[in-house]
């Protein structure tokens, strides 16, 4: 079993939409939680970071964490064409002195107009 | 400008032939970071350094050396490429007192033939 889980997807959404994206991860050890974005033929972009569960707004991005059932999410609100990327959910376990990013395969989303 | 530069950014070479992929980082990071990038595993970690002179193994070393001689250089060498490490690799470096998310360089598409 993979330590953190993602659907590939790809997903395909009309502009506007709220797009769900998701991960679930196997080790309760594990404490910040990032979501990462990466265009094609770019490296992957920080987006959004968290450490507790609950909320995290920026923007049209929500960060959500569920500790208890291990499951993190991110949504985009008004989706927009230019949010077109593969979405990589990480995490990072407190040992390692937070050296080592563990990621999920990524989900591949694509907004049309 | 922020950023980490890996170069080449598109490598074909032959097995067994030595090759090193360069990253350089001009934030005075002090952790970097080696990851492959390979369809349906995702990011995968390779090496890290926490300094200069101090690194170590992360999930998927095995045919791989770095070396950190100067804080901003990260260089990835593989002594006798193989077929199996055609992939994507990525280079990239965080403050360990930032926000904990790494900043990634544009990657370099290597061919083993």
């Amino acid at each position: 079993q993979k330590e953190v889980e993602q659907d590939p997807g790809p997903l395909s959404v009309p502009e506007g939409a709220i797009v769900s994206l998701n991960c679930t991860y196997s080790n309760s050890a594990f404490q910040y939680f990032m979501w990462y974005r990466q265009y094609s033929r770019k490296g992957p972009e920080l987006l959004m970071y968290t450490y507790s569960s609950g909320n995290k707004e920026d923007g049209r991005f929500t960060a959500q964490v569920d500790k208890s059932s291990k499951y993190i999410s991110l949504f985009i609100r008004d989706s927009q064409p230019s949010d077109s990327a593969t979405y990589l959910c990480a995490t990072v376990p407190f040992s390692g002195g937070y050296n080592k990013l563990i990621f999920g395969a990524g989900t591949r989303l694509a907004v049309h107009p | 400008e922020a950023q980490v530069t890996q170069n080449p950014r598109y490598l074909i070479t032959v097995t067994g032939k030595k090759l090193t992929v360069t990253c350089s980082q001009n934030m005075n990071h002090e952790y970097m970071s080696w990851y492959r990038q390979d369809p349906g595993l995702g990011l995968r970690q390779i090496y890290y350094s926490m300094n200069v002179e101090v690194t170590d193994k992360g999930d998927v070393p095995e045919g791989y050396k770095v070396s950190r001689k100067e804080k901003r250089n990260f260089p990835l060498i593989l002594e006798s490429p193989s077929p199996n490490q055609t992939s994507l690799y990525f280079c990239a470096s965080r403050d360990p007192f930032g926000s904990g998310g790494y900043t990634f360089g544009s990657g370099t598409r290597l061919t083993v033939v």
